[in-house]
């Protein structure tokens, strides 16, 4: 079972749509979560980190379940500069040091 | 200017080479990563570096020697490449080791390596 898992998608939306997207991880010990943006053919790059409490960043909001073991991610009012892939990432603690792990992503295409 | 930064984008080379792709980070952080993302987009964390130390060593070839000549620069050696090793390479960066829920990794612009 991977340790952090996304649908694939694509999910296919037209401009000014809200979108929803889910992750699931399974290390019970894993501490942060954030969701990283990356385009095509670039590196990724930090969206936002997410919160038990919740927390929205203009049009977006992440949201953790540590009971569920479950992360999302909300784009209100979808913008065509938001077509990408939505990478969830769980942290792991390694010694006094930690890693990123990442799911395979979530490919959104937003259509004018 | 780049936070962080590799070299060569682009490396295409012939089974059983050897290689090596050189990440810079200017930021003054003090820890180093590189990543490997395969044709399925599976980012996986190879390698970590923290003030030249190795601090993470995941199940990774032999074949594969990462090198840190100072804290701004984490160098990946690959030898006697296989047509496995095909995939995009990501350095990245991130101030403090130990403290993921505030801080951020910074990743280079990858490096597509291809082996025929």
């Amino acid at each position: 079972r991977k340790e952090v898992e996304q649908d694939p998608g694509p999910f296919n939306v037209p401009e000014g749509a809200t979108v929803a997207f889910n992750c699931t991880y399974s290390n019970s010990a894993s501490q942060s979560f954030f969701w990283y943006r990356q385009d095509c053919r670039k590196e990724p790059k930090l969206l936002m980190s997410v919160y038990s409490s919740g927390n929205e960043d203009g049009r977006f909001t992440a949201q953790l379940n540590r009971a569920s073991q479950y992360i999302s991610l909300l784009i209100r009012d979808s913008k065509l500069s938001d077509s990408a892939t939505y990478l969830c990432v769980a942290t792991t603690r390694v010694d006094s040091s930690y890693k990123l792990i990442f799911g395979s992503g979530t490919r959104l295409l937003v259509r004018p | 200017d780049t936070a962080v930064s590799q070299t060569p984008k682009y490396l295409v080379t012939q089974m059983g080479n050897d290689k090596s792709i050189k990440c810079e980070q200017n930021l003054g952080h003090d820890t180093m990563y590189w990543y490997k993302q395969d044709s399925k987009k599976f980012l996986k964390i190879m390698f970590s570096y923290n003030n030249k130390e190795l601090i993470i060593n995941e199940t990774v070839p032999n074949r594969f020697s990462p090198k840190s000549p100072d804290k701004a620069h984490l160098n990946l050696h690959i030898n006697s490449l296989e047509l496995g090793d095909s995939a995009v390479y990501f350095c990245a960066s991130s101030q403090v080791a130990g403290a993921p829920s505030t801080d951020t990794q910074y990743f280079g612009p990858g490096t597509r390596l291809t082996v025929l």
